[in-house]
């Protein structure tokens, strides 16, 4: 089924543990982005990319890293978890231009849960 | 900058009409949604309005947009069990970013 999909699901972190999240598209979706969706907070957006091979930073990209490599896969890494990162973290896609009416598409979510 | 502004809950009975509204101040928006989250999922697209119109209907959705007040609504007639989940609202400028700004999104709760 096309859309996006991100693994893991669920995964528990000790504090100072790394891990990298997946993000893959099978729409040939040009942008890709990274939220975090916390409590009362909505989604507060990590960091993005508007094509293969660049990213940028979003509005609370601090303590992550992002690489786009290839155009149907965006990877979220944390180099060094800490309890403030336990979140719930979606992955989104989405054409340009004048198709980007069709808004965004986001994967399932991953819950990370530092300890 | 950007602002979306949403109440966080709304209680409705089965069977009632609900609306959900949202507000916005940037005056340039171009597109403005509405996206759905179930419990455990990610945001689904509802529904989209331009900023040239006023108003999209959708089998039980309708989407009211006064561009005037910056005002955005979702009325959902005959609100079902399964509409329960939060709405978030998001509008998109025309300056060539592709990034729309959300709200925080409104609780629906729909009760028996």
């Amino acid at each position: 089924n096309a859309g996006v999909t991100q693994t893991p699901k669920f995964r528990v972190l000790k504090t100072g543990q790394s891990m990298t999240l997946l993000c893959a598209q099978d729409m040939n979706h040009e942008y890709m982005y990274w939220y975090r969706q916390d409590p009362g907070m909505g989604l507060r957006l990590i960091h993005y990319s508007v094509g293969e091979g660049t990213t940028a930073k979003g509005e609370v990209p601090d303590g992550y890293n992002v690489s786009r490599l290839k155009k149907q896969n965006f990877l979220l890494g944390l180099e060094s978890a800490a309890p403030s990162q336990t979140s719930v973290y979606f992955c989104a896609s989405s054409y340009t231009g004048t198709a980007f009416v069709y808004g965004y598409t986001f994967g399932s979510g991953t819950r990370l849960t530092v300890v | 900058g950007e602002d979306v502004e949403q109440s966080l809950f709304l209680s409705v009975r089965e069977g009632d009409s609900s609306v959900i509204n949202c507000t916005y101040t940037d005056s340039s928006s171009t597109y403005l949604y509405w996206y759905k989250q179930e419990p455990g999922a990610g945001l689904q697209l509802l529904t989209y309005i331009f900023s040239n119109m006023d108003m999209k209907q959708d089998q039980r959705l309708t989407v009211l947009l006064n561009k005037k007040d910056k005002h955005l609504s979702l009325r959902i007639a005959d609100t079902q069990t399964g509409d329960s989940a939060i709405y978030f609202c998001a509008e998109n400028s025309s300056g060539g970013s592709y990034i729309p700004t959300f709200g925080r999104g409104t609780s629906l709760i729909v009760h028996p």
